[in-house]
């Protein structure tokens, strides 16, 4: 079935360095990835999204390249700040899926100023 | 444009007690419908999900239930909480099987 796991946390850095949050997925069909931002106290929110290899979704200064050939799906941004803190959840979704997302377990992410 | 609503934001409950959370979206038709806890500190567990006005498919066999009278209206319940219950529950929505889901704001249940 399919899957998804990223690493585990917690994550911390200094404001302005660089962030890699690393996801590789388990899928049957040609998923959708998704990256999400949980801020404390609050819902999920929709980061970023890839439908097919190759592309690359991006937001707020976050990155993310869906690879088909690693099936890896990894979050990056070039200098974080300490409003980045929160909790990134990596997920899929596919066609042959019965409509369920499948998310990651969460990266949690301090950055200190 | 889209919205979810979930509430209470916050709720105490004693063990025992019954259970009702509501969620409702706007802005969009026949949407899938989710309800995830989330324990503390812990990743989503998927409790229930619809495709549609009284299509219910559960996940976890425990002693919650879901219903959805309405399109855009969905409900958790149960009639006599366990401590195990505590956690933080989502409601969310999506478009289709392969689209991004939208998450409501949660509601924190503690159970006494």
């Amino acid at each position: 079935g399919n899957s998804v796991t990223q690493m585990e946390g917690p994550v911390t850095l200094s404001e302005e360095a660089f962030l890699t949050i690393n996801c590789t997925y388990t899928a049957t069909g040609y998923p959708s990835l998704f990256w999400y931002v949980q801020y404390p106290g609050e819902g999920l929110q929709l980061l970023l999204k890839a439908t097919k290899a190759d592309d690359k979704g991006s937001n707020k200064g976050f990155e993310a390249t869906y690879r088909k050939e690693t099936t890896s799906f990894h979050l990056e941004k070039g200098s974080v700040q300490v409003s980045d803190s929160a909790v990134y959840f990596c997920a899929l979704s596919d066609r042959g899926g019965g409509f369920k997302t499948i998310f990651g377990a969460g990266t949690r992410l301090f950055v200190k100023a | 444009s889209q919205t979810i609503h979930q509430w209470p934001a916050t709720l105490v409950q004693p063990v025992g007690s019954p259970l009702s959370l509501e969620c409702t979206v706007e802005g969009t038709s026949n949407p899938n419908l989710y309800w995830y806890r989330q324990a503390a500190g812990r990743g989503l567990q998927l409790l229930f999900y619809s495709v549609g006005i009284g299509q219910i498919s559960s996940e976890v066999p425990q002693n919650l239930s879901a219903s959805r009278p309405q399109d855009r209206q969905f409900i958790l319940s149960s009639k006599k909480l366990l401590l195990s219950d505590s956690g933080f529950y989502l409601c969310a929505w999506s478009g289709g099987d392969d689209q991004p889901q939208h998450f409501g704001d949660g509601t924190r249940l503690s159970i006494l």
